[in-house]
């Protein structure tokens, strides 16, 4: 079946650590989205990408980095430079003018 | 900038019929688009108007009114599994006119007692 998988589910981070959370797609889409989402909010773009190789920042891009080299990937990457990054992260795609598929998402926790 | 509201809360009783009112402030106005989030859940995709009206997927329908910025979610014959969180997304063109992007509301916790 087609769809969008996220890893992991659950990640910890300590003060000061990089990590990398993993979205792959198998729909044959070509955009892309990193949302975030903090307890009873809604979602905040953070960076997305309409093709392969190119990628734009969204509302709250500052402390992250993206990189899009293959179409089904679409990695996300929380630096240091993120000073408050718990939360939830959601990884989405879309064809061109069609409705979003999410992934389960990522709960981020700083420990 | 790009706004949504719509209410925080709605709690309605199974049987019933609901709707979650979304106004929003965008420029390069698209289309209107609403999810629905479970706890702890990914958002799935309700429904998307672009033109003005109504459409009806089974108990769902969804209204846009592009002249007053104004749309909602129509809930009918309410359902214990409905209680979840509804967010209504604009989705608009960039300043540069080269993509699509969605913009989320806060969200509505719909709360279905028995």
């Amino acid at each position: 079946d087609g769809g969008i998988t996220q890893s992991p589910k659950y990640l910890f981070r300590k003060e000061g650590q990089n990590v990398t959370l993993s979205c792959e797609q198998n729909l044959n889409h070509d955009a892309m989205y990193w949302y975030r989402q903090d307890p009873g909010q809604g979602l905040r773009l953070i960076y997305y990408s309409q093709i392969v190789n190119d990628f734009q920042k969204g509302d709250i891009a500052e402390g992250y980095s993206v990189s899009r080299e293959k179409k089904e990937s679409f990695p996300l990457t929380v630096t240091s430079a993120q000073k408050n990054p718990t939360a939830f992260y959601l990884c989405a795609s879309s064809p061109d003018g069609g409705g979003y598929t999410f992934g389960s998402g990522t709960r981020l926790t700083v420990v | 900038g790009q706004s949504l509201e719509q209410p925080s809360e709605v709690t309605a009783v199974e049987g019933a019929i609901v709707q979650i009112n979304c106004t929003y402030q965008t420029s390069g106005f698209y289309g209107l688009s609403w999810y629905q989030q479970h706890d702890g859940g990914a958002p799935t995709f309700l429904s998307y108007n672009a033109l003005d009206g109504l459409e009806e997927t089974g108990r769902f329908s969804s209204f846009l009114s592009r002249s007053d910025s104004y749309g909602y979610l129509l809930l009918q014959e309410l359902q214990m599994k409905d209680s979840a969180s509804y967010f209504c997304a604009v989705r608009s063109w960039t300043s540069s006119g080269s993509a699509r992007q969605l913009t989320f509301g806060s969200g509505t916790q719909l709360t279905v007692l028995p």
